[in-house]
């Protein structure tokens, strides 16, 4: 596609319940990132991807949070036992380039609402 | 630690003038800056980036100045109209190739 693709747009979960969030990058991207927005605030980094590799997972907020890439192309975001705290936009962005060198192209993000 | 700042949180202008944004950064290491724009329900768009062996880069009606002795960013914003209002953000890239964001500055442009 043109940019990156996130899906679903908006997500309602009770607490306690699993969400899955995907995100397709633009194409031959090798670097994918997933950032999490509070409202208000600006972007806080989660993960970092080359490829299929995660190499860096220091902002995922606790073990709830998991990310993975298996093919290097397409990622998906699990939060599992979502707590309300987890409310925020879930942006993905990715960049050609290894590593964040060179500008992030952002998805327009999944809004996480727990109830 | 690291932090990237910015003085004004909300900034009112008259369509046409022009615009100032700034932003303070705190580790004198980062060597590349992005600014995005972000408007209501859609991601961060790329404004413009400028590595720190510049001090000045412009683009389309925007220039963004590093002044790297008192880690200082700044967007400019020339003639500015209705459709630049959004929220900006400068993004900072630390030794980790993360980009750390600031909490934004909120342009709005009176018609």
């Amino acid at each position: 596609g043109a940019g990156v693709s996130q899906s679903p747009r908006y997500k309602v979960a009770k607490r306690g319940q699993d969400v899955a969030l995907r995100c397709d990058p633009i194409s031959g991207h090798v670097s994918l990132f997933w950032y999490q927005q509070a409202l208000g605030q600006g972007p806080e980094f989660l993960t970092y991807f080359q490829n299929e590799a995660q190499l860096d997972k220091s902002g995922l907020p606790s073990d709830r949070f998991f990310a993975e890439r298996p093919e290097g192309s397409v990622s998906t975001l699990k939060i599992q036992r979502t707590q309300q705290e987890d409310s925020a936009v879930y942006l993905c962005a990715s960049s050609w380039n290894r590593g964040g060198n060179s500008p992030l192209h952002f998805g327009n993000g999944t809004r996480l609402t727990v109830t | 630690g690291e932090s990237v700042g910015l003085h004004l949180p909300t900034l009112s202008v008259q369509e046409g003038d022009n615009s100032i944004i700034n932003c303070a950064y705190s580790n004198s290491a980062s060597d590349y800056f992005i600014w995005y724009k972000q408007e209501s329900g859609k991601g961060p768009q790329f404004i413009i980036d400028i590595r720190s062996n510049m001090d000045k880069r412009q683009g389309q009606r925007v220039t963004v100045l590093l002044n790297k002795t008192v880690k200082h960013l700044s967007l400019q914003i020339a003639a500015t109209q209705p459709g630049d209002s959004a929220v900006y953000f400068c993004a900072e890239l630390n030794t980790g190739n993360q980009f750390y964001f600031g909490t934004g500055t909120s342009l709005t442009v009176i018609p």
